[in-house]
């Protein structure tokens, strides 16, 4: 089962922010979060990761709390083509594990 | 760098059928996994392999599904026969041997959908 909550669903406006939110309350220390999404008819795409540091790159920003029991996806300036499906993951870093779905965050950006 | 490369795109077959996928991993990456996905739904790992060998097969349902990676390149899943709620759409995705993952995670192919009517 998928160790994470998210809301099913979230509408943003093209051009703004756009704020995912995860809760990972049962979150272990060697545990990272990874967040993923998915665009309709395509396999999902890797986004950023991190353990316990906030992240960014080219894509988004990984805010994780100070607790680590919740995280937030960030997405700077949102546009249509980052319509998709979030799915946020937690996992030891460690290539033998794999990754478990659970039916993530539908995100709608509207123009 | 090319991607995880998958075939067909598509397949519409009667139930009781069987039919079959294939899958073309990055080029070095060890590691290959099968998910199924169901409309709605996040996918969910089939079969790991680490090179030719199977790391976990606990959610594949042996009776009807099978999965091989001769070589440990490409690899192939069958059904054998299908139902009706095998309808989903099939991704492989691989990653590199290293033992922390790095910054890319897996890369996932677009996937095979199945359609059994």
């Amino acid at each position: 089962d998928a160790k994470t909550t998210q809301p099913p669903s979230m509408d943003c406006a093209e051009g703004r922010a756009a704020n995912l939110p995860c809760n990972h309350s049962t979150i272990s220390g060697n545990e990272y979060v990874y967040w993923y999404r998915q665009i309709h008819s395509q396999g999902p795409q890797y986004i950023i990761h991190g353990l316990k540091n906030n992240e960014t790159n080219e894509m988004a920003s990984l805010i994780i709390t100070e607790d680590r029991k919740s995280s937030t996806l960030i997405l700077p300036h949102a546009t249509l083509r980052d319509t998709a499906v979030y799915y946020c993951i937690v996992r030891v870093g460690d290539y033998g594990q794999n990754f478990v779905f659970g039916p993530g965050t539908r995100l709608s950006v509207l123009p | 760098e090319a991607g995880v490369a998958q075939s067909p795109r598509y397949k519409i077959i009667e139930k009781r059928q069987s039919v079959a996928f294939w899958c073309n991993p990055i080029s070095g990456h060890a590691t290959l996994y099968w998910y199924q996905q169901i409309l709605g739904q996040g996918p969910k790992l089939l079969i790991q392999f680490q090179n030719n060998g199977v790391v976990d097969d606990s959610q594949l349902p042996k009776d009807r599904f099978s999965a091989e990676r001769l070589k440990g390149v490409d690899s192939t899943l069958k059904i054998q026969p299908a139902k009706l709620e095998d309808s989903a759409v099939y991704l492989c995705a691989s990653s590199p041997p290293y033992r922390i993952l790095t910054n890319y995670g897996y890369t996932f192919g677009s996937g095979t959908r199945l359609t059994v009517v």
